[in-house]
């Protein structure tokens, strides 16, 4: 069974540009989650999508931060402008369902690396 | 609030040591609980998770943890460390009637030879 698949792996902006991560989750998944991780913190949840549907997204700066998953298999999450302090990993999962004891177990990839100068 | 907290940010084990790595959780109700590692560049790995039933679970690689509802603990335990355990370890629970994943600020283990 494939993973979860991100790309790219690493990216390097300077502020006020823009920049898209794409995260592809496990075939028969219905739910993904983007995470940001700051280094030297554990990952923090930015947004959960149940199929293309927002479950939760409290955590998502929306000012500048994006996302969706229009046909409720790819995500893409977008930063316009990028600010120097979100340089962090930005790490998406997925499970098979939302709630649950099975459908809870969640699986990363390998996440992007944003570096912002 | 509901957390997950590791006390220890940084800790060294000699190579066939045996190993333990705290965490503490703070939920109303019996959390699902995991551990995941996480090597340098590389995403989270699930090494063991806790749903219910026996307290002690046994996970990939050689680890174990234990839940332990008296302490609010479920600490992760190996009885001899490889130098390819060096790596980073989460601890990280959801409240068992929704979601969202909450993880602890994450243990770094160095080995020594």
């Amino acid at each position: 069974e494939a993973g979860v698949a991100q790309s790219p792996r690493y990216k390097i902006i300077e502020k006020r540009q823009s920049v898209a991560f794409w995260c592809n989750p496990i075939s028969g998944h219905a739910t993904l989650y983007w995470y940001q991780q700051i280094l030297g913190q554990g990952p923090k949840l930015l947004i959960q999508f149940q199929n293309n549907g927002v479950v939760d997204d409290s955590q998502l700066p929306k000012d500048r931060f994006s996302a969706e998953r229009l046909k409720g298999v790819d995500s893409t999450l977008k930063i316009q402008p990028a600010k120097l302090e979100d340089s962090a990993v930005y790490l998406c999962a997925s499970s098979r369902r939302t709630s649950g004891a099975l459908g809870g177990i969640q699986y990363f990839g390998a996440g992007t690396r944003l570096s912002v100068l | 609030a509901q957390s997950v907290t590791q006390p220890d940010i940084h800790i060294t084990v000699s190579e066939g040591a045996s190993l333990e790595l705290r965490c503490n959780y703070s939920y109303g109700a019996t959390p699902y609980l995991f551990w995941y590692v996480q090597s340098p560049g590389q995403g989270l790995q699930l090494l063991l998770k806790y749903f219910s039933g026996d307290t002690l679970v046994q996970g990939i690689k050689g680890f174990e943890a234990e839940f332990k509802r008296s302490q609010s603990s479920f600490n992760l335990r190996k009885p001899s460390v490889h130098w390819s355990d060096a790596a980073e370890y989460f601890c990280a629970g959801v409240n068992n009637a929704g979601n969202m994943l909450t993880f602890g600020g994450g243990t770094r283990l160095m080995v020594k030879p």
